[in-house]
């Protein structure tokens, strides 16, 4: 089984400023990275996911990624961030399964993002 | 309406009720899934469905049911709620194949056993 850990449980964060938030997962075999967001009272939406290619992985609302195979990680970083990305975010690890593409989903146990004006 | 929808949003039951949280997807996805969401826990696995009639178990099955009947519904039943299962519960569908790569999911049911 997987184990995914999210770093920092609360990220507090000025509007403008960059952020980053940590991801490491614990197996070395050929993984699915998924980073997703959910905001208030709401289901989970998925901002970026890293299935192979490209190390660099670019989302939705201006947030990219970078798949670290070496040390086991899945940063999630925007370059400057709004009020509106206060929200909750979840990494996600999925192994690859013979005949099917996505397995089952192994969370984080999220970090809270808040944007300060 | 397309998607994956779950019902009700809200629920209020009392200690030793039985309660059955309903998913419906409109995709014909094969996987479907059931989490449970807890402070400081981020997202569980319960229970999770491969096809019709295929069920396994997640992380932390004890206390709950599912069945699957039918591609599109996946429900999951609480033979005798507890307070230990007051959560918010996420329902959530993925396909199979190279392009099937996402999984999607439900608004949540937010659960509370008084």
């Amino acid at each position: 089984a997987q184990s995914v850990t999210q770093l920092d449980s609360q990220v507090p964060v000025f509007e403008e400023a960059p952020v980053e938030l940590r991801c490491n997962y614990s197996s070395s075999v050929s993984v699915y990275l998924f980073w997703y967001v959910q905001y208030p009272n709401q289901g989970l939406q998925l901002l970026l996911k890293y299935l192979s290619g490209s190390t660099l992985v670019k989302g939705i609302n201006g947030f990219e990624a970078e798949f670290n195979k070496s040390q086991t990680s899945f940063h999630l970083r925007k370059p400057s961030v709004h009020i509106s990305d206060t929200a909750e975010y979840f990494c996600a690890v999925s192994d690859r399964n013979r005949g099917s593409t996505l397995g089952r989903l192994y969370f984080g146990r999220g970090t809270q993002l808040t944007v300060w004006p | 309406d397309a998607g994956i929808t779950q019902s009700p949003r809200y629920k209020i039951t009392e200690t030793g009720r039985q309660v059955t949280l309903m998913c419906h997807q409109t995709w014909s996805h094969s996987y479907m899934f059931w989490y449970r969401q807890d402070l400081g826990h981020g997202l569980r696995l319960i229970y999770y469905s491969a096809a019709a009639d295929i069920t396994d178990k997640g992380e932390v099955p004890d206390g709950y049911v599912v069945s699957r009947s039918k591609t599109e519904n996946f429900p999951l039943t609480l033979e005798s709620a507890t307070r230990s299962q007051t959560s918010v519960y996420f329902c959530a569908s993925s396909g199979i194949g190279h392009l099937n790569t996402e999984a999607f999911f439900g608004q949540g049911t937010r659960l509370t056993v008084v």
